[in-house]
């Protein structure tokens, strides 16, 4: 079956610091890979996407890597800012579309 | 604005009773999805729907239904309401072709009391 293993959180991370989330996927086929970010009391926005192996996508300053051998895309970040503070959810998508299978959510909070 | 519109933003209602939550999707988009989050379940997928039919169903209680217009708007109806059904309820739509993302609606919160 298809499911999405993020790290647990929360993240606490000084301002300039580096951000690596981790995620790992298990599915059948070739999916599509995605991070999206929740605002608190918001819904859910994209933050990026890569759709095939060895796909980077890149969005705001941050990036994630579609890595086959290892059925990862972590999201990284080189400098946090305090306006980064949200929960990032990690998801894939299967070859039907017919669902999008989400991680639990990883909270960063990202003080000055 | 995402261009997913929800209403309403929030609902408060008693135990037992019934509700509908409307989803109106971005324009051009003939997928709906419904998701539940809660604190403790985390995003639960209930169902999707493509132009009128549904597609998927997910963990979405016998006590809950949900129907896509011909016009393409959503509405997901909440039946015998109990306490542990207050959650945030999201729509989201999706484009054609399965490398899109989703587009989220803001939600609507439901408080069960």
């Amino acid at each position: 079956g298809n499911s999405v293993t993020q790290m647990e959180g929360p993240v606490t991370l000084s301002e300039e610091a580096f951000l690596t989330i981790n995620c790992t996927y298990t599915a059948t086929g070739y999916p599509s890979l995605f991070w999206y970010v929740q605002y608190p009391g918001e819904g859910l926005q994209l933050l990026l996407k890569a759709t095939k192996a060895d796909d980077k996508g890149s969005n705001k300053g941050f990036e994630a890597t579609y890595r086959k051998e290892t059925t990862s895309f972590h999201l990284e970040k080189g400098s946090v800012q305090v306006s980064d503070s949200a929960v990032y959810f990690c998801a894939l998508s299967d070859h039907t579309g017919n669902q999008f299978y989400f991680g639990t959510g990883t909270s960063l909070t990202v003080i000055p | 604005d995402s261009g997913v519109t929800q209403t309403p933003k929030h609902l408060i209602t008693a135990t037992g009773q019934r509700v509908t939550l409307r989803c109106s999707p971005r324009s051009g988009d003939l997928s709906v999805y419904w998701y539940q989050q809660s604190l403790d379940q985390g995003l639960q997928f209930l169902i999707h729907y493509y132009n009128g039919e549904e597609r998927a169903k997910g963990n979405i209680l016998e006590r809950f239904s949900a129907q896509q217009f011909p016009d393409l708007h959503s509405e997901l109806n909440l039946s015998s309401l109990e306490l542990g059904d207050s959650a945030l309820y999201f729509c989201a739509s999706r484009g054609q072709g399965v490398y899109y993302g989703y587009t989220f609606g803001s939600g609507t919160r439901l408080t069960v009391v």
